[in-house]
């Protein structure tokens, strides 16, 4: 089946850490995407990638990084420099032809907690 | 700038009709919606381009004004399964990625 997995579905830890959050798709979409999403808000957009060896800086950059080596592969890293981690991230791919087939698909996220 | 939706919060019984509206400052080319349940990934629902089109998916449906950069979405006849967070999505000119609104949440009772 195709899909987006996110792994691990929940993650402790330490403050002071970094910490890598894992998105794997397997449904050939050039564009991949990271959101963060607190209590009762909605999705802001950290990073984007639209291409292998590319991406671009969302809303709420700071204190995240990414890498796109792969193209079914968009790996989130949350550094020691991002003042409130604790949430859950959704990453989400698509196609990037626009048009009425341009919908993210959305995994099932991680919530991440720092202790 | 973040879309704003309205209302924020919305309780039904089943049965009955809702309206959530989302608006934009920026030009659009289209405006996408997700519903949340609770702890789960968002679901597509549905998507409006440029053009001022209206689409409908069983018994929810949506409209853009282009002119007003505003959409609705509509959902008839509730049922219970609609219950949860109504969140929409808008691709301004310039930037190929959404930025969501804060989010509707809506609840159907019995």
């Amino acid at each position: 089946d195709g899909g987006i997995t996110q792994s691990p579905k929940y993650l402790f830890r330490k403050e002071g850490q970094n910490v890598t959050l894992s998105c794997e798709q397997n449904l050939n979409h050039d564009a991949m995407y990271w959101y963060r999403q607190d209590p009762g808000q909605g999705l802001r957009l950290i990073y984007y990638s639209q291409i292998v060896n590319d991406f671009q800086k969302g809303d709420i950059a700071e204190g995240y990084s990414v890498s796109r080596e792969k193209k079914e592969s968009f790996p989130l890293t949350v550094t020691s420099a991002q003042k409130n981690p604790t949430a859950f991230y959704l990453c989400a791919s698509s196609i990037l032809r626009r048009g009425a087939n341009d919908e993210q698909f959305f995994g099932p996220g991680t919530r991440l907690t720092v202790l | 700038q973040q879309p704003v939706q309205s209302p924020q919060a919305v309780i039904l019984r089943e049965g009955e009709d809702a309206v959530i509206n989302c608006s934009s400052s920026k030009a659009l080319y289209s405006v996408h919606w997700y519903r949340q349940k609770h702890g789960e990934a968002p679901v597509f629902l549905m998507i409006l381009l440029k053009g001022g089109e209206q689409k409908g998916h069983e018994k929810i449906s949506a409209s853009f004004n282009e002119k007003k950069q505003q959409s609705s979405l509509y959902l008839t006849a509730s049922q219970l399964s609609y219950s949860g967070t109504y969140f929409c999505g808008t691709e301004a000119a310039g930037r190929r990625a959404l930025t969501f609104g804060s989010g509707t949440r809506l609840q159907v009772q019995p």
